[in-house]
């Protein structure tokens, strides 16, 4: 069963505008991470951040800001003011406790287009 | 360092035939996991390393894939009779997660560019 949803294929938008990105998971450990990778055109996955399963605090960093809530096992990630290097596609992934933190499971990812 | 290092990067071969990927993980990192990415589609976890042990198998596709990491540093990934349904990019990554759990820094996947297999 797919443990990671992400219902958005694709988002496009003009640069400058907020890109709000949603995932949403699923998981029976009360101990768990959950990630936000970018995969650019390049291919090479980079980590963006990181939020374990205690803290529901949603922070900004930057230009980027997430939004944490159990009660509805979302994860949903914000990119501010999008540029054209925001140009990517964005994965929601998932590491449980109960697996030792082993297997990473990742959403089907969301295609990131900013145009100028 | 310089990263999660993948060899080849691309490899053509055809069907039938063995092939066999390497990943040097970061040097102080204790796990190594692969990955197999299809167009459209997510990282799919495969297998992974805690130093020289081999944690989780059961996700590899079929018994032609194995997987070794014979001195808990590099992996080497072996797809054996490859089909055409194996055309994939294999992924690798490396974390650190230390003996008591995961602590601020630990356990965030650092990946390689991976190594884009095309089986004609």
């Amino acid at each position: 069963a797919q443990k990671v949803t992400q219902a958005q294929t694709e988002i496009s938008v003009v640069e400058k505008e907020d890109v709000t990105l949603d995932c949403v998971y699923e998981t029976r450990d009360t101990t768990y991470y959950l990630f936000w990778y970018k995969q650019p055109p390049s291919g090479e996955l980079v980590f963006l951040i990181r939020r374990n399963s205690f803290d529901e605090q949603n922070e900004i960093s930057g230009r980027y800001s997430w939004n944490f809530q159990k009660s509805t096992s979302s994860f949903n990630f914000t990119i501010t003011a999008s540029q054209v290097v925001d140009s990517a596609v964005y994965f929601c992934a998932l590491s449980e406790a109960s697996d030792s933190w082993g297997k990473f499971q990742f959403g089907a990812g969301t295609q990131v287009v900013v145009t100028p | 360092d310089t990263g999660v290092s993948q060899d080849p990067r691309h490899k053509i071969t055809k069907r039938g035939q063995n092939v066999t990927f390497r990943c040097d993980p970061i040097s102080e990192h204790n796990r190594l996991y692969w990955y197999r990415q299809t167009l459209g589609q997510g990282p799919e976890f495969l297998t992974y390393f805690q130093n020289e042990a081999q944690l989780e198998k059961s996700r590899l596709l079929s018994d032609r894939f194995s997987a070794e990491r014979p001195k808990g540093s590099f992996s080497t990934l072996e797809i054996q009779r490859t089909e055409q349904g194996d055309s994939a990019m294999y992924l690798c990554a490396s974390s650190f997660v230390g003996a008591g759990g995961v602590s601020p820094g630990a356990n965030v996947l650092t990946f390689g560019a991976g190594s884009r297999l095309t089986v004609l």
